[in-house]
C-alpha cells in the first residue's frame, strides 16, 4: 500500500541549483497538489492539478514550476533556489478538488544554502 | 482576507477530554476539515463537516456551526500518542482550501 510517494524525502542544495521534487500516486485520484510548510503558518498551497494535463496557480507559485503528463506524477520544479525556499514540502492527492479528503505524501524537507 | 484561527498550544493530561476551537472568515464555505500531524510526520485525515452539528468517530467529535464560523475537535480518553498538531482547514468557495497553523497538543502523564 504505497499511497503518495516523494522523493527526496530531505536535499541541501546550494542556491540557484535547479530542483525537482517528485511525487507519484497510485489511487488514480485526479487533484493533486504541492504545498509548503513553514513553522508557525500553514500549509500553503504552490500548485495544485485538478486533472492530468492541466494545472494551476496557488498561494505562493513564484520560484516554482510543475506537470501533469498523466494520473500518476505531479514533479515540483525550483528553476534557481533561494534560501527563502528552505521548507517541507508535501504532495497530496484528492478523488477530485471539489470532493474528498487529501491524502499526503510523506514530505521532502528542502535546505537551500 | 481569508483567515484560520487556532491556539498555537494546549496541555491537556492522559485520560482527560480536550476541545480544540477553531475559528474562520473564509469566502464561502464547502466544508471543513481536521487533520492530525505527528512531528516529522504527513498531515492524516481526522473528521470533516459540512453541516452544523456534532460528527463523532471513536475517540473524536467535531462540531461545527456555519452561521458563527466555527468548529472544534474534541479528544476524549486522551492518550499519549495523541500528542501532534491538529490542523483545522476550510474548503472555499473556489473549492481551495484555507489551513490554519495547526494546535501542539501535549499530553503529560
Amino acid at each position: 500500500i504505497a499511497g503518495i510517494t516523494q522523493a527526496p524525502t530531505s536535499q541541501i542544495l546550494a542556491a540557484g541549483r535547479r530542483m525537482t521534487l517528485r511525487c507519484t500516486q497510485d489511487m488514480r485520484h485526479n487533484a493533486m497538489y504541492w504545498y509548503r510548510q513553514d513553522l508557525g503558518l500553514g500549509l500553503r498551497l504552490i500548485h495544485y492539478s485538478n486533472t492530468a494535463g492541466t494545472t494551476g496557480k496557488g498561494e505562493v507559485p513564484d520560484g516554482y514550476s510543475v506537470s501533469r503528463a498523466n494520473t500518476d506524477d505531479f514533479p515540483l520544479t525550483l528553476a534557481s533556489a533561494v534560501p527563502s525556499q528552505t521548507s517541507v514540502y508535501f504532495c497530496a492527492s484528492s478523488e477530485g478538488r471539489e470532493a474528498g479528503e487529501l491524502f499526503f505524501g510523506e514530505g521532502s524537507r528542502l535546505t537551500v544554502l | 482576507g481569508q483567515n484560520i484561527d487556532q491556539p498555537t498550544e494546549m496541555t491537556a493530561t492522559e485520560g482527560a477530554i480536550v476541545q480544540i476551537n477553531c475559528t474562520y472568515q473564509t469566502s464561502g464555505f464547502n466544508g471543513l476539515f481536521w487533520y492530525q500531524q505527528h512531528a516529522g510526520e504527513a498531515p492524516t485525515f481526522l473528521s470533516y463537516n459540512v453541516l452544523d452539528g456534532l460528527e463523532e468517530k471513536g475517540r473524536f467529535s467535531s462540531f461545527l456551526s456555519r452561521s458563527k464560523g466555527y468548529s472544534y475537535l474534541l479528544l476524549k480518553e486522551l492518550q499519549m500518542k495523541d500528542s501532534a498538531s491538529y490542523l483545522c482547514a476550510v474548503r472555499d468557495s473556489n473549492y481551495q482550501l484555507i489551513w490554519g497553523a495547526g494546535t501542539k497538543l501535549i499530553i503529560k502523564p
